[in-house]
Protein backbone atom coordinates (compact mmCIF):
# COMPACT_ATOMS: atom_id res chain seq x y z
CA UNK A 1 0.00 0.00 0.00
CA UNK A 2 2.09 2.88 -1.25
CA UNK A 3 1.49 6.00 1.39
CA UNK A 4 0.58 9.38 0.43
CA UNK A 5 2.03 10.56 -3.16
CA UNK A 6 2.85 14.19 -3.62
CA UNK A 7 4.56 15.32 -6.91
CA UNK A 8 5.90 17.00 -8.27
CA UNK A 9 8.66 17.13 -5.21
CA UNK A 10 10.67 20.42 -6.31
CA UNK A 11 9.24 23.19 -8.65
CA UNK A 12 10.04 26.19 -9.69
CA UNK A 13 7.92 29.06 -11.62
CA UNK A 14 9.05 32.45 -12.40
CA UNK A 15 6.48 35.47 -10.83
CA UNK A 16 3.22 35.09 -12.18
CA UNK A 17 3.06 31.66 -13.57
CA UNK A 18 0.72 28.73 -12.37
CA UNK A 19 1.94 26.09 -10.31
CA UNK A 20 -0.48 23.21 -9.62
CA UNK A 21 0.65 20.64 -6.93
CA UNK A 22 -0.77 17.00 -6.85
CA UNK A 23 -1.29 14.54 -3.96
CA UNK A 24 -2.65 11.09 -4.56
CA UNK A 25 -3.83 9.80 -0.51
CA UNK A 26 -3.44 6.66 0.58
CA UNK A 27 -5.55 3.93 -1.39
CA UNK A 28 -9.04 3.79 0.58
CA UNK A 29 -8.43 7.47 1.88
CA UNK A 30 -11.24 10.05 1.47
CA UNK A 31 -9.84 12.92 3.00
CA UNK A 32 -7.05 15.31 2.33
CA UNK A 33 -5.40 17.96 4.05
CA UNK A 34 -2.86 20.81 2.63
CA UNK A 35 -0.51 22.74 4.93
CA UNK A 36 2.71 24.85 4.00
CA UNK A 37 5.66 25.50 5.70
CA UNK A 38 8.08 28.50 5.32
CA UNK A 39 11.30 27.98 5.93
CA UNK A 40 12.21 27.34 9.75
CA UNK A 41 8.50 27.49 10.45
CA UNK A 42 5.88 25.29 11.61
CA UNK A 43 3.13 24.09 9.22
CA UNK A 44 0.10 26.28 8.64
CA UNK A 45 -3.02 24.53 7.73
CA UNK A 46 -4.50 25.53 4.42
CA UNK A 47 -7.23 23.24 3.70
CA UNK A 48 -9.51 19.73 4.26
CA UNK A 49 -11.29 18.48 1.46
CA UNK A 50 -13.54 15.43 1.49
CA UNK A 51 -13.75 13.94 -2.19
CA UNK A 52 -15.66 16.64 -4.04
CA UNK A 53 -16.12 18.73 -1.06
CA UNK A 54 -14.43 21.39 0.09
CA UNK A 55 -14.97 21.25 4.23
CA UNK A 56 -12.96 23.73 5.75
CA UNK A 57 -11.33 26.37 3.92
CA UNK A 58 -10.47 28.74 6.33
CA UNK A 59 -6.36 28.64 6.25
CA UNK A 60 -6.54 29.24 2.46
CA UNK A 61 -5.58 32.60 1.09
CA UNK A 62 -8.49 34.29 -0.79
CA UNK A 63 -7.29 35.17 -3.72
CA UNK A 64 -4.67 32.97 -6.49
CA UNK A 65 -5.40 30.06 -4.36
CA UNK A 66 -7.96 26.69 -4.85
CA UNK A 67 -8.20 23.50 -3.92
CA UNK A 68 -9.88 20.49 -5.64
CA UNK A 69 -10.12 16.78 -4.80
CA UNK A 70 -12.23 15.20 -7.71
CA UNK A 71 -14.34 12.05 -7.94
CA UNK A 72 -11.27 10.54 -9.97
CA UNK A 73 -7.53 11.40 -9.29
CA UNK A 74 -5.34 13.38 -6.93
CA UNK A 75 -6.31 16.20 -4.98
CA UNK A 76 -4.63 19.56 -6.57
CA UNK A 77 -3.78 22.39 -4.96
CA UNK A 78 -3.35 25.27 -7.34
CA UNK A 79 -1.63 28.44 -7.59
CA UNK A 80 -2.30 31.48 -9.59
CA UNK A 81 0.17 34.42 -10.59
CA UNK A 82 2.95 33.11 -7.96
CA UNK A 83 4.85 35.70 -6.43
CA UNK A 84 8.13 35.30 -4.07
CA UNK A 85 6.31 34.87 -1.22
CA UNK A 86 4.86 31.75 -2.00
CA UNK A 87 8.14 29.63 -1.98
CA UNK A 88 7.74 27.27 0.37
CA UNK A 89 7.22 23.69 1.27
CA UNK A 90 3.71 22.24 0.72
CA UNK A 91 2.82 18.93 2.32
CA UNK A 92 -0.50 17.02 2.18
CA UNK A 93 -1.52 14.32 4.29
CA UNK A 94 -5.02 11.93 4.04
CA UNK A 95 -6.74 10.04 6.67
CA UNK A 96 -9.40 7.29 6.56
CA UNK A 97 -11.87 9.36 8.58
CA UNK A 98 -12.09 12.43 9.92
CA UNK A 99 -9.10 13.68 11.49
CA UNK A 100 -10.66 12.86 15.59
CA UNK A 101 -9.53 9.14 16.24
CA UNK A 102 -7.35 8.42 13.76
CA UNK A 103 -3.74 9.17 12.36
CA UNK A 104 -2.63 11.26 9.51
CA UNK A 105 -0.63 10.24 6.81
CA UNK A 106 1.54 13.06 5.24
CA UNK A 107 3.62 12.81 1.82
CA UNK A 108 7.35 14.29 1.61
CA UNK A 109 5.96 17.57 0.38
CA UNK A 110 6.36 19.59 -2.61
CA UNK A 111 8.88 22.90 -2.56
CA UNK A 112 8.25 25.57 -4.45
CA UNK A 113 10.62 27.71 -5.30
CA UNK A 114 8.99 31.41 -7.07
CA UNK A 115 11.94 32.57 -8.62
CA UNK B 1 -8.98 27.04 18.86
CA UNK B 2 -7.93 24.87 21.86
CA UNK B 3 -3.61 25.73 21.88
CA UNK B 4 -1.13 24.05 23.29
CA UNK B 5 2.21 25.04 24.48
CA UNK B 6 5.61 23.15 24.28
CA UNK B 7 9.34 23.91 25.02
CA UNK B 8 11.08 25.28 21.92
CA UNK B 9 14.11 22.90 22.26
CA UNK B 10 14.60 19.92 24.40
CA UNK B 11 18.13 18.02 24.15
CA UNK B 12 18.21 14.18 25.29
CA UNK B 13 21.78 11.75 25.40
CA UNK B 14 21.30 9.07 23.27
CA UNK B 15 19.80 5.95 24.67
CA UNK B 16 17.90 7.91 27.52
CA UNK B 17 14.48 8.30 27.69
CA UNK B 18 13.31 11.64 26.84
CA UNK B 19 9.62 13.04 27.82
CA UNK B 20 8.35 16.12 25.39
CA UNK B 21 5.76 17.64 27.74
CA UNK B 22 2.72 20.22 26.16
CA UNK B 23 0.23 21.84 28.14
CA UNK B 24 -3.37 22.04 26.33
CA UNK B 25 -5.50 24.28 29.26
CA UNK B 26 -8.32 25.09 27.26
CA UNK B 27 -8.53 21.64 26.08
CA UNK B 28 -12.45 20.60 25.40
CA UNK B 29 -13.89 17.08 26.36
CA UNK B 30 -14.32 16.13 22.47
CA UNK B 31 -10.68 16.81 21.68
CA UNK B 32 -8.13 14.17 21.05
CA UNK B 33 -4.58 14.48 21.52
CA UNK B 34 -2.15 13.82 18.43
CA UNK B 35 1.79 13.65 18.21
CA UNK B 36 3.66 13.92 15.25
CA UNK B 37 7.04 14.76 14.53
CA UNK B 38 9.03 16.17 11.24
CA UNK B 39 12.29 14.77 10.45
CA UNK B 40 14.42 16.93 8.75
CA UNK B 41 13.56 17.69 5.10
CA UNK B 42 10.62 15.06 5.58
CA UNK B 43 6.75 15.16 6.14
CA UNK B 44 5.46 14.77 9.03
CA UNK B 45 4.94 11.42 11.14
CA UNK B 46 2.82 10.28 13.19
CA UNK B 47 3.67 9.35 16.67
CA UNK B 48 0.60 8.90 18.87
CA UNK B 49 -2.43 10.20 20.06
CA UNK B 50 -4.90 9.46 23.19
CA UNK B 51 -8.33 10.98 24.54
CA UNK B 52 -8.10 10.47 28.52
CA UNK B 53 -5.87 7.17 29.25
CA UNK B 54 -2.26 6.63 29.00
CA UNK B 55 -1.20 5.02 25.38
CA UNK B 56 1.51 2.85 24.24
CA UNK B 57 2.46 1.70 20.72
CA UNK B 58 5.92 0.76 19.29
CA UNK B 59 7.38 4.01 19.01
CA UNK B 60 6.30 6.01 22.18
CA UNK B 61 3.86 6.35 25.13
CA UNK B 62 1.44 9.15 26.12
CA UNK B 63 0.92 9.86 29.30
CA UNK B 64 -2.31 12.32 29.96
CA UNK B 65 -2.70 14.13 33.35
CA UNK B 66 -6.17 13.39 34.84
CA UNK B 67 -7.54 16.49 34.00
CA UNK B 68 -6.36 16.39 30.33
CA UNK B 69 -4.64 20.11 30.51
CA UNK B 70 -1.53 18.80 30.00
CA UNK B 71 0.29 15.21 28.41
CA UNK B 72 3.86 14.05 27.96
CA UNK B 73 5.52 12.05 25.17
CA UNK B 74 7.65 9.58 26.27
CA UNK B 75 10.15 7.87 24.05
CA UNK B 76 12.01 5.37 26.39
CA UNK B 77 15.35 5.22 24.61
CA UNK B 78 16.50 7.85 22.63
CA UNK B 79 18.09 7.31 19.30
CA UNK B 80 20.19 9.51 16.82
CA UNK B 81 17.03 9.02 14.33
CA UNK B 82 14.90 10.56 17.18
CA UNK B 83 16.14 13.96 16.44
CA UNK B 84 13.14 15.56 15.06
CA UNK B 85 10.27 18.49 15.56
CA UNK B 86 7.62 17.02 17.73
CA UNK B 87 4.47 18.27 17.37
CA UNK B 88 1.75 18.39 20.07
CA UNK B 89 -1.75 18.90 18.40
CA UNK B 90 -5.32 19.13 19.71
CA UNK B 91 -7.81 17.27 17.00
CA UNK B 92 -11.46 19.33 17.26
CA UNK B 93 -13.62 18.87 14.08
CA UNK B 94 -11.99 18.91 10.97
CA UNK B 95 -8.59 19.97 11.03
CA UNK B 96 -5.48 19.11 12.93
CA UNK B 97 -3.33 22.78 13.48
CA UNK B 98 0.24 22.55 13.99
CA UNK B 99 2.01 24.61 16.44
CA UNK B 100 5.66 25.52 16.65
CA UNK B 101 6.73 21.92 18.45
CA UNK B 102 9.91 20.92 20.37
CA UNK B 103 13.20 20.50 18.57
CA UNK B 104 14.55 17.61 19.82
CA UNK B 105 18.47 16.96 20.09
CA UNK B 106 19.72 13.86 20.43
CA UNK B 107 23.12 13.65 21.76
CA UNK B 108 25.48 10.68 21.31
Amino acid sequence: NAGVMQNPRHLVRRRGQEARLRCSPMKGHSHVYWYRQLPEEGLKFMVYLQKENIIDESGMPKERFSAEFPKEGPSILRIQQVVRGDSAAYFCASSAFRGLNTEAFFGQGTRLTVV
Amino acid sequence: DAKTTQPNSMESNEEEPVHLPCNHSTISGTDYIHWYRQLPSQGPEYVIHGLTSNVNNRMASLAIAEDRKSSTLILHRATLRDAAVYYCILTRSNDMRFGAGTRLTVKP
